[in-house]
């Protein structure tokens, strides 16, 4: 099956200053790349996806690239704010839709001031 | 348009107790998915339910069972649970077919405990 993996656990940046998280999956029919934001004790929420037709896609301060040679694909936050701060969420799917996905560990973005 | 709910919010058991965990789907909704996520880890597929009917299962073992009903809302069963089933438990719900869905919107989850 799947298998996806996300680093790094933890970043810590100053705000304004970017933010790159980095995923990597196995499985080459894997087609679908969504991206959630899960704040302290509430709801995974959808921020950006990609589909394996599309190398990069942007959403005002956010953008999604995919390596489908390499598998591999990343989240970038410009200008970051301190309502950044959550666990980032990858995930993965062979569907081409958020159907049976396969999430990465999370990693836990601290904007500091 | 009311979102996706789920109860109850927190519960606690013992080993070998069975466990049944509800979800409401957002309005129009018609699909629903279950993950399991133990802290600090990211959501595990459990299975997903179109029309009343288990459509696609992740590596869980027969003691997790569910079930989807008309109105689209759906429960979660655990048998004989184990203390590695303590964790946050999200339901899922979006607008799909049998072989693809739209958005997943999830729940706040359930978290259970096993003692």
């Amino acid at each position: 099956g799947e298998n996806v993996e996300q680093h790094p656990s933890t970043l810590s940046v100053q705000e304004g200053d970017s933010a790159v998280i980095k995923c990597t999956y196995s499985d080459s029919a894997s087609n679908y790349f969504p991206w959630y934001k899960q704040e302290l004790g509430k709801r995974p929420q959808l921020i950006i996806d990609i589909r394996s037709n599309v190398g990069e896609k942007k959403d005002q301060r956010i953008a999604v690239t995919l390596n489908k040679t390499a598998k591999h694909f990343s989240l970038h936050i410009t200008e970051t704010q301190p309502e950044d701060s959550a666990v980032y969420f990858c995930a993965a799917s062979y569907t081409g839709t958020a159907s049976k996905l396969t999430f990465g560990t999370g990693t836990r973005l601290q904007v500091t001031l | 348009e009311t979102g996706v709910t789920q109860s109850p919010t927190h519960l606690i058991k013992t080993r070998g107790q069975q466990v049944t965990l509800r979800c409401s789907s957002q309005s129009g909704h018609n699909t629903v998915s279950w993950y399991q996520q133990a802290l600090g880890q990211g959501p595990q597929f459990i299975f997903q339910y179109y029309r009343e009917e288990e459509n696609g299962r992740g590596n869980f073992p027969p003691r997790f069972s569910g079930l989807q009903f008309p109105n689209y809302s759906s429960e979660l069963n655990v048998n004989a649970l184990e203390l590695d089933d303590s964790a946050l438990y999200l339901c899922a719900s979006s607008i799909g077919s049998r072989s693809n869905t739209g958005e997943l919107f999830f729940g706040e989850g359930s978290r259970l405990t096993v003692l």
